[in-house]
């Protein structure tokens, strides 16, 4: 049983350019959640997908956008990139469908992004 | 809004040793809690969570935490520390289990042989 894989694992990027980060869920999730993991701190939310739809989003701008396709896997997207955009991307996988308590987040290895 | 502190950027225990790592949250509602560790160059891996029910936690790797609610806390212990154990590890809150996680800093565990 794959878990979550993302794509690519490592990546270099210039100031102002645009980037697309990609996450396929773990079998039997539907829901998708994104975080920005700076050096030396913990992930930050971005946003969470479910039902092709962004449901929560967390305190990031609107350079930073998302999508879900019909077979749950999504894409981040970052657009005219920072300096300070520099950070791991972590995906995270979960299903609505467990009852309450019981659901397990899972996350990926995780997207290096470096902005120079 | 949820708030997660965790005592301690960096924590050095000789291998065999207890490890002891704190956490204590800020919630407004019934939290579900959990540790997450994460190796060098690795995303995060769950160690245990703590939902309803029983305060004690048990997880992998021989850890384990205890939610106490009068102390907003839900340290993390082992009893022996092993070399094997160095890594990151995040304190995390959310509101219903699959929501959004609210991490702490992370504490940098060092096993000195």
């Amino acid at each position: 049983d794959a878990g979550v894989t993302q794509s690519p694992t490592h990546l270099i990027k210039t100031r102002g350019q645009q980037v697309t980060l990609r996450c396929s869920p773990k079998s039997g999730h539907d829901t998708v959640s994104w975080y920005q993991q700076a050096l030396g701190q913990g992930p930050q939310f971005i946003f969470q997908y479910y039902e092709e739809e962004e449901r929560q989003r967390g305190n990031f701008p609107d350079r930073f956008s998302g999508h879900q396709f019909p077979n749950y896997s999504s894409e981040l997207n970052v657009n005219a990139l920072l300096l300070g955009d520099s950070a791991l991307y972590l995906c995270a996988s979960s299903s609505r469908f467990v009852a309450e308590g019981g659901n397990t987040i899972y996350f990926g290895e995780g997207s290096w992004l470096t902005v120079v | 809004a949820q708030s997660v502190t965790q005592l301690g950027s960096h924590v050095s225990v000789s291998e065999g040793a207890l490890v002891l790592l704190r956490c204590n949250y800020s919630s407004s509602v019934p939290p579900y809690l959990f540790w997450y560790v994460q190796y060098p160059n690795q995303g995060l891996q769950l160690l245990l969570k703590y939902t309803t029910g029983a305060t004690l936690v048990k997880g992998i790797n021989g850890f384990e935490a205890e939610f106490k609610k009068s102390e907003t806390s839900f340290h993390l212990t082992k009893p022996s520390a092993h070399m094997s154990d160095a890594a990151e590890y995040f304190c995390a809150v959310s509101q219903f289990g699959n929501e959004k996680l609210t991490f702490g800093t992370g504490t940098r565990l060092t096993i000195i042989p």
